[in-house]
């Protein structure tokens, strides 16, 4: 069964930092996003990206992030400099468009100091 | 603005009774909703979907209910197994350029054994 998948696992970084969390999605999947979930809140949709740009993005996806596919296989998000409140768990899924469930990836855990 | 609620945090439920898990929304114009399960560690999975021109869909032991009068919708498990504890998440979609996923707060559900 096909999957996405997210690189690392688990990410500590020092408040200020830069990190680039990394998502491999289904392969013919032609939409893209980024997801955050806060210790004990809601999956908080953070951005969508179709045909090599940004369709939609939240309120909470300020300057500080930016997301790219480099190449064929890969979805990045970056965050330039990270604040405390960052920290959560991010997931990527992606999606085809031919029925609508989103395969999520494990998700990255993101803890700032 | 939180357009997918779930009111409520957890369910518990015996194995083999039924298991009802809710879900309100403020948006009429949503084109199709979702209920997604999660363990923890892992990235949601998707479990079933409702166009919001249905009012049910049946998958095995799932069932989803969508009453657009009310502006609600529920997931049956029956019969309810150890294995479905889990938190449960409904989404809404709208099917625009953007298809940015809505999701609710989550219910976790425990099936006591």
């Amino acid at each position: 069964e096909p999957e996405v998948t997210q690189t690392p696992s688990h990410q500590v970084t020092q408040m200020g930092q830069e990190v680039i969390l990394r998502c491999v999605p289904i392969s013919n999947h032609l939409y893209f996003y980024w997801y955050r979930q806060i210790l004990g809140q809601k999956v908080e949709f953070l951005v969508s990206f179709y045909n090599n740009e940004i369709s939609e993005k939240s309120e909470i996806f300020d300057d500080q992030f930016s997301v790219e596919r480099p190449d064929g296989s890969n979805f990045t998000l970056k965050i330039r400099s990270t604040k405390l409140e960052d920290s959560a768990m991010y997931f990527c899924a992606s999606w085809a468009d031919s029925s609508y469930e989103q395969y999520f990836g494990p998700g990255t855990r993101l803890t700032v100091t | 603005d939180q357009q997918v609620k779930q009111n409520s945090p957890s369910l518990s439920v015996q194995e083999g009774r039924i298991s009802i898990l809710n879900c309100d929304y403020t948006n009429s114009m949503f084109d199709y909703f979702l209920w997604y399960k999660k363990y923890p560690a892992e990235g949601p999975t998707f479990l079933i979907s409702i166009s919001s021109i249905k009012d049910k869909n049946e998958d095995g032991r799932f069932t989803v209910f969508l009453n657009k009068s009310a502006k609600h919708l529920s997931l049956h498990i029956v019969p309810s197994q150890p294995g479905d504890s889990a938190v449960y998440f409904c989404a809404a979609v709208f099917l625009d350029t953007g298809n940015q996923f809505y999701f609710g707060t989550g219910t976790s559900l425990t099936v006591i054994p």
